[in-house]
């Protein structure tokens, strides 16, 4: 059971856009930044978003973070095939005095 | 470019050690925090620990699950992390990944960590 709660699965046809929800607690993501890691089958995990809303750089606009309370957002628009992976949210926890992480959500693009 | 190559994983029995490395490069190893995360085979991802800058004093934070058992340390002269696994157990087996661990606070003092950079990770499966 993950602290961050994520939908195990999201899907999409090219072009749209799609919301993955990442849910929380004041311990986390209440109190502290909200990061995004993009896991692409087979691959190792690549951070997509920090900062809540922040991109590295290399990152498309497509992508965009944001946070409200105990809850964050990822938004991808003008879906792509390449897009198809599993996203995940982390935060630090205060009271576990550690990064915890959602437990991914699945997108697949129709 | 930064990159950040695991080795040491492997089949162990319950009960043994292993310690895993990370050789870094691209990026000036002792100004950064370093990290390991893993992931179970078709699971999430879990946080293990990291280990500060010297600058910050080289300290140690782990995980509950690995507390005890698991110890991170660094060789900034030759650009290696490494971590410690004692006393493994099954549901330790997975892959292990060294990512570099940014954290810093903002001028509003909000705290802002993340994994900024991964290696493509090492198996560790423990089994007997």
């Amino acid at each position: 059971q993950s602290v961050l709660t994520q939908p195990p699965s999201a899907s999409g046809t090219p072009g749209q856009r799609v919301t993955i929800s990442c849910s929380g607690s004041s311990a986390n993501i209440g109190s502290n930044t909200v990061n995004w890691y993009q896991q692409l089958p087979g691959t190792a995990p690549k951070l997509l978003i920090y900062s809540n809303n922040q991109r590295p750089s290399g990152v498309p606009d497509r992508f965009s973070g944001s946070k409200s309370g105990t809850s964050a957002s990822l938004a991808i628009s003008g879906l792509q095939s390449e897009d198809e992976a599993d996203y995940y949210c982390a935060a630090w926890d205060d009271s576990l005095n550690g990064p915890v992480f959602g437990g991914g959500t699945k997108l697949t693009v129709l | 470019e930064v990159q950040l190559v695991e080795s040491g994983g492997g089949l162990v029995q319950p009960g043994r050690s292993l310690r895993l490395s990370c050789t870094a490069s691209g990026f000036t190893f002792g100004d950064y925090a370093m990290s390991w995360v893993r992931q179970a085979p078709g699971k999430g991802l879990e946080w293990v620990g990291f280990i500060r800058s010297k600058a910050y004093g080289g300290t140690t934070e782990y995980a509950a699950s690995v507390k005890g058992r698991f110890t991170i340390s660094r060789d900034d002269s030759k650009s290696l992390a490494y971590l410690q696994m004692n006393s493994l157990k099954t549901e330790d087996t997975a892959v292990y990944y060294c990512t570099r661990f940014r954290n810093y606070y903002d001028s509003s003092g909000y705290y802002h960590p993340y994994f900024d950079y991964w290696g493509q990770g090492t198996l560790v499966t423990v089994s007997s």
